[in-house]
């Protein structure tokens, strides 16, 4: 167990919809990822928020935003879902602002499936 | 654009031979590279750093090593286990890109008993 606590696990949704994925770091990380992991893309880096503020950003759609609350817990917004979204988000984190090496922790991801 | 690229045929090893994985980085020099153990459907799990001033790390059974000419990073696992069986991932990082880690497409590795 990383200690980084993802919800929901598992999500159908529709084309069209929108979605909300929830992370909590683990306790005293103050960087929060996002990456997106599908099939023919492999793991891509969406976005970075150090202690409440966007501190690195990925090629993250613009139908998608994140944030970073001052509990320190993320949120994804997934918007106007296409099929294409349809992957494994993993949200991780980290100690500090990151590029220092240290180690980065992965939750088990929430699975979203766009149908 | 920043590149890192992994074998992306799986690799199929006797157990307690030593399996090496290949990590190629083009068009840029990352600060660190790091690799990463993933199960199925599981989130990545932190194994092994290297920086760009070190030629080698180990840990264990593990062993990585960092060549800024060839661009290159070779990551072993000596005396494999069928345990070992996962995809290992290869990432790379610089220093002014916060906590951004490029990922390579990682390699199967399939220890048999």
């Amino acid at each position: 167990d990383s200690g980084v606590t993802q919800t929901p696990k598992h999500l159908i949704t529709a084309t069209g919809q929108r979605v909300t994925l929830r992370c909590s770091p683990r306790s005293g990380d103050l960087s929060v990822y996002w990456y997106q992991q599908s099939l023919d893309q492999g793991l891509q880096f969406l976005i970075q928020y150090y202690n409440g503020e966007e501190r690195a950003k990925g090629n993250i759609l613009e139908r998608f935003s994140a944030q970073q609350f001052p509990d320190l817990h993320s949120e994804l917004n997934l918007s106007s879902l296409e099929l294409g979204d349809s992957a494994l988000y993993f949200c991780a984190s980290s100690v500090d602002s990151g590029g220092t090496g240290n180690t980065i922790y992965f939750g088990e991801g929430s699975w979203l499936t766009v149908v | 654009s920043q590149k890192i690229e992994q074998n992306s045929e799986a690799l199929n090893i006797q157990e307690g031979k030593t399996a090496t994985l290949t990590c190629n980085y083009t068009n840029y020099s990352p600060a660190y590279l790091q690799w990463y153990r993933q199960d199925p459907g599981r989130g990545p799990v932190f194994l092994l750093l290297i920086r760009e001033n070190e030629k080698e790390k180990r840990k264990e059974r593990l062993k990585v090593t960092f060549d800024t000419t060839l661009k290159q990073s070779l990551f072993h696992i000596t005396a494999s286990q069928p345990a070992d069986s996962a995809t290992y991932l290869c990432a790379s990082a610089t220093y002014n890109q916060g906590g951004k880690l490029i990922f390579g497409q990682g390699t199967e590795l399939s220890v048999k008993p």
